[in-house]
């Protein structure tokens, strides 16, 4: 079974604060992504990764930083946590390939207080 | 500009009828579209995907159907069950990039 883990279910942070989100795949995947899910606008594709050391922005990358120095794991950066940036983060991965399913961790709830 | 839309918010079912899920895409670029459910605080598990050389798959209860020349898809739950109560996303992606698209999506309430 394709294994996403994200490194905290909760996370309760200050304003201003710099934010790391942990996330680790166990099956090779080419493909790492970040999500975040808010009420009413579904989820949002923040930043991916389809290689070690590359990135792409996605629909909403202001604010975020991402990490990928080795194939499993993709980090993602709230420089200055702002009170906006609360919200559920999701991390998934897919293979390289085209026409395949994204498997998804079971998210981060982040609050910025 | 969302390019896969869920027009419905929410959707209420009596246990036992049919619930339908819809969604419309605008990108005809599409070729891969996917339905995944979410319950509170967790993260969306995949349910049943469609390559666009096909109009239908079925897959147990749930069957997506697409329809190319309207570009919409739609998710059919034959018989609801209560489990069956969570929040569904659609998701397209095309072979031309990596990315998934999701709409913002459906809760469905199953009513036993």
């Amino acid at each position: 079974d394709v294994k996403v883990t994200q490194s905290s279910r909760y996370l309760v942070k200050r304003t201003g604060e710099k934010v790391f989100l942990e996330c680790v795949q166990d099956m090779d995947h080419e493909n790492m992504f970040w999500y975040r899910q808010d009420p009413g606008l579904g989820l949002r594709l923040i930043y991916f990764s389809y290689d070690v050391k590359m990135k792409e922005k996605g629909d909403i990358p202001e604010g975020y930083s991402v990490s990928r120095e080795k194939k499993e794991r993709f980090s993602l950066i709230l420089e200055s946590a702002s009170t906006n940036q609360t919200s559920m983060y999701l991390c998934a991965s897919s293979l390289g390939h085209l026409n395949t399913e994204a498997f998804f961790g079971q998210g981060t709830r982040l609050t910025v207080v | 500009d969302q390019q896969v839309k869920q027009n419905s918010p929410s959707l209420s079912v009596q246990e036992g009828r049919i619930s339908i899920l819809n969604c419309d895409y605008t990108n005809s670029m599409f070729d891969y579209f996917l339905w995944y459910k979410k319950y509170p605080a967790e993260g969306p598990t995949f349910l049943i995907s469609i390559s666009s050389i096909k109009d239908k798959n079925e897959d147990g209860r749930f069957t997506v159907f697409l329809n190319k020349s309207a570009k919409h898809l739609s998710l059919h739950i034959v018989p609801s069950q209560p489990g069956d109560s969570a929040v569904y996303f659609c998701a397209a992606s095309s072979n031309t990039g990596n990315q998934f698209y999701f709409g913002t999506g459906t809760s469905l309430t199953v009513i036993p």
